[in-house]
């Protein structure tokens, strides 16, 4: 079975140019989340969607951040402009329906911002 | 506020030894425990988890304890192997249906790992 897939891999840009990443989750998940680690703040949690419909936002940090998934298979976190705080390890995760249901991981969009 | 502490950054073990791993939350509301592994340039792995009406839960080499009192767990791996060292996420989450919270993970900040031939 395919894992979450997550690109590009590695982005590099420049300050103020518009970052966007993007995800497919596994077949037959109903869950998406988007995450970000920083060696300051370790991993957290941004957005993330049931149904393809965002149920909290609360951990974007601002409104350069904007997420959206358009269809069960794609999701894409957008940054614009970007800033050099931005960068960071962006990481996909999905999971079926149910209670004890664990995330399963993509292996992340490393992000560099100069 | 740190909801999920892991309060050591790094261990060293043994091969062939025990390896302990710690993990304190401060969320009464927790009531559902993960444990994730992540090598470098890779996602976190899901590894093992918990709910809280288990005190133990064992697959092959790993075993989570948790200690709802104290508002703890642990992870154990028995014997402990070169290809173990990694960082090793501890994640907690509520099941409780509806609201904002259900299905989100809240992690702790990790500890390395390092099993010595």
């Amino acid at each position: 079975d395919a894992g979450v897939i997550q690109s590009p891999r590695h982005e590099v840009t420049e300050m103020g140019q518009e970052v966007t990443l993007r995800c497919k989750p596994i077949s037959g998940h109903d869950y998406l989340f988007w995450y970000r680690q920083t060696m300051m703040r370790g991993l957290e949690l941004l957005i993330y969607f049931n149904n393809n419909v965002p149920i909290d936002d609360s951990g974007m940090p601002e409104d350069r951040f904007s997420a959206k998934m358009p269809n069960a298979s794609f999701s894409t976190l957008k940054i614009q402009p970007s800033e050099p705080r931005d960068s960071a390890v962006y990481f996909c995760a999905s999971r079926k329906v149910g209670s004890n249901q664990p995330q399963h991981f993509g292996d992340g969009t490393r992000l560099s911002i100069l | 506020d740190q909801q999920v502490k892991q309060n050591s950054p790094s261990l060293s073990v043994q091969e062939g030894r025990i390896s302990i791993l710690n993990c304190d939350y401060t969320n009464s509301m927790f009531d559902y425990f993960l444990w994730y592994k992540k090598y470098p340039a890779e996602g976190p792995t899901f590894l093992i988890s918990i709910s809280s009406i288990k005190d133990k839960n064992e697959d092959g080499r790993f075993t989570v304890f948790l200690n709802k009192s104290a508002k703890h767990l642990s992870l154990h791996i028995v014997p402990s192997q070169p290809g173990d060292s990694a960082v090793y996420f501890c994640a907690a989450s509520t099941t409780n249906a509806g609201g904002t919270s259900y299905g989100k993970l809240t992690f702790g900040q990790g500890t390395i790992l390092t099993v010595h031939p």
